[in-house]
């Protein structure tokens, strides 16, 4: 079975521009949780997604949104970037929201110059 | 909201050896996790724990859920150069009991390094 795949890999964008990074969870999962990583904060929880509605969304500013679609492939979108969200953006997968065991994918490495 | 900290930040250790490492809260979980990264890649999940004083084995990986729900430890038996990486605990409390990301909390990880 695949894994969660994320597109693209390597991304770098200037200050001001926006971006939109795509995540296509395990053939089954239905739920997509998406993480911010830094070297100063770690892991940091974005958002969660389950029949494309977002059910949980972690302390991070209107800029960042995302949507899941009904083949439960997600997107997320940063607008009017700033360096300090230069990171690693990892999407998650789960059967369900219920499911505790989820399964990242390899992340998007965003750099904001 | 939760922290987890997690022990030791960074290990220096000869192939062969075991590993311990352990991750800790003020607060109870009712599951733990534990990950490994690999640079350039995402966490890929090595053990789930649901109960307190459930030990579990994973080949020469087996983690334990603390008896207080408060810690975890990792055991890595025999190290191998590929156990190198990002060790990563993370936990869910149990006001989080209906699943979902939003309570996964994750330690800042254990670097392990391994000299041949």
């Amino acid at each position: 079975k695949a894994g969660v795949t994320q597109t693209p890999r390597y991304l770098i964008k200037t200050r001001g521009q926006q971006v939109t990074l795509s995540c296509s969870p395990i053939s089954g999962h239905r739920s997509v949780s998406w993480y911010q990583q830094t070297p100063g904060q770690g892991l940091q929880f974005l958002f969660e997604y389950f029949s494309e509605t977002q059910r949980n969304k972690g302390n991070f500013p209107g800029r960042f949104s995302g949507r899941q679609f009904s083949n439960s492939r997600s997107e997320m979108n940063v607008s009017t970037l700033e360096l300090g969200d230069s990171a690693l953006y990892l999407c998650a997968s789960s059967l369900s929201p219920r499911e505790y065991e989820q399964y990242f994918g390899p992340g998007t490495r965003l750099t904001v110059t | 909201g939760q922290q987890l900290n997690q022990s030791p930040q960074s290990m220096f250790i000869q192939e062969g050896e075991d590993v311990s490492m352990n991750c800790t809260s003020s607060s109870i979980f009712n599951t733990w996790l534990w990950y490994k990264q690999d640079p350039g890649e995402g966490p890929v999940l090595l053990i789930a724990l649901y109960k307190a004083g459930e030990l579990t084995s994973n080949g020469r990986l087996t983690a334990q859920f603390g008896i207080t729900r408060k810690d975890s430890f990792l055991n890595i038996s025999a190290s191998i150069p590929s156990d190198v990486g990002i060790y990563f605990c993370a936990g869910r409390p149990p006001q989080y009991s209906g699943g979902g990301a939003d309570g996964l909390t994750f330690g800042k990880g254990t670097h392990l390094i391994i000299q041949p």
